[in-house]
């Protein structure tokens, strides 16, 4: 069972500043890496997928990188909206989809 | 428009049983799988079962198997998730997504409440 392991747990930034979500698989995944964005209520939403492509309507400030096993999201200046809770998800298991523990990115 | 609409959460109790449905519109339901993700509250989404298109292929994480039964009739365009021997960490959002790599559709999601 590949494992993946999120950090920081929480990361607490103010509007503007840069962000830099880790994600750690237990082992090499190759790119079959997803990043999701959750607001509260909400479903998560898809932003990148194959460790860096961006998802259909999502800003060129979300950045994914990595392969093997570490992978990065980078979010390049906060937005207000960007606030929220993000998870990797590993596809190399497909169609089975686990996900890591997250990341809440909160407002300093 | 693609839409999920998922129905069928409520509260059950230990040992109980509880069927979701997923009614999809807005697209050729036949031709697409499906998966159902879950969310405990305060945690993260968890996997939990997928279907392929003619239902002939299915996959359980290892928390629900030989408890939940995944199943769809694509003659009405719903997908379902029948789950028995509920358990109170069953407790949770339940989500029917369509999952296509670049692209994903996601219901509301449904609450399902495992209590005595």
């Amino acid at each position: 069972e590949i494992v993946l392991t999120q950090s920081p747990a929480t990361l607490s930034l103010s509007p503007g500043e840069r962000a830099t979500l880790s994600c750690r698989a237990s082992q090499s995944i190759s790119t079959y890496l997803a990043w999701y964005q959750q607001k509260p209520g909400q479903a998560p939403r898809l932003l990148i997928y194959d460790a860096s492509n961006r998802a259909t309507g999502i800003p060129d400030r979300f950045r994914g990188s990595g392969s093997g096993t570490d992978f990065t999201l980078t979010i390049s200046s906060l937005e207000p909206e960007d606030f929220a809770i993000y998870y990797c998800q590993q596809r190399s298991t497909w169609p089975k989809l686990p996900f890591g523990g997250g990341t809440k990115v909160e407002i300093k | 428009e693609v839409q999920l609409v998922e129905s069928g959460g409520g509260l059950a109790q230990p040992g109980g049983s509880l069927r979701l449905s997923c009614a999809a519109s807005g697209f050729t339901f036949s031709s697409y799988s499906m998966h159902w993700v879950r969310q405990a509250p305060g945690k993260g989404p968890e996997w939990v079962s997928y279907i392929s298109t003619s239902g002939t292929t299915i996959y359980y994480a290892d928390s629900v198997r030989g408890r939940f039964t995944i199943s769809r009739d694509n003659a009405k365009n719903t997908l379902y998730l029948q789950m028995n021997s509920l358990r109170a960490e069953d407790t949770g959002v339940y989500y029917c997504t369509r999952v296509d790599w670049d692209v994903d559709h996601w219901g509301q999601g449904a609450l399902v409440t495992v209590s005595s």
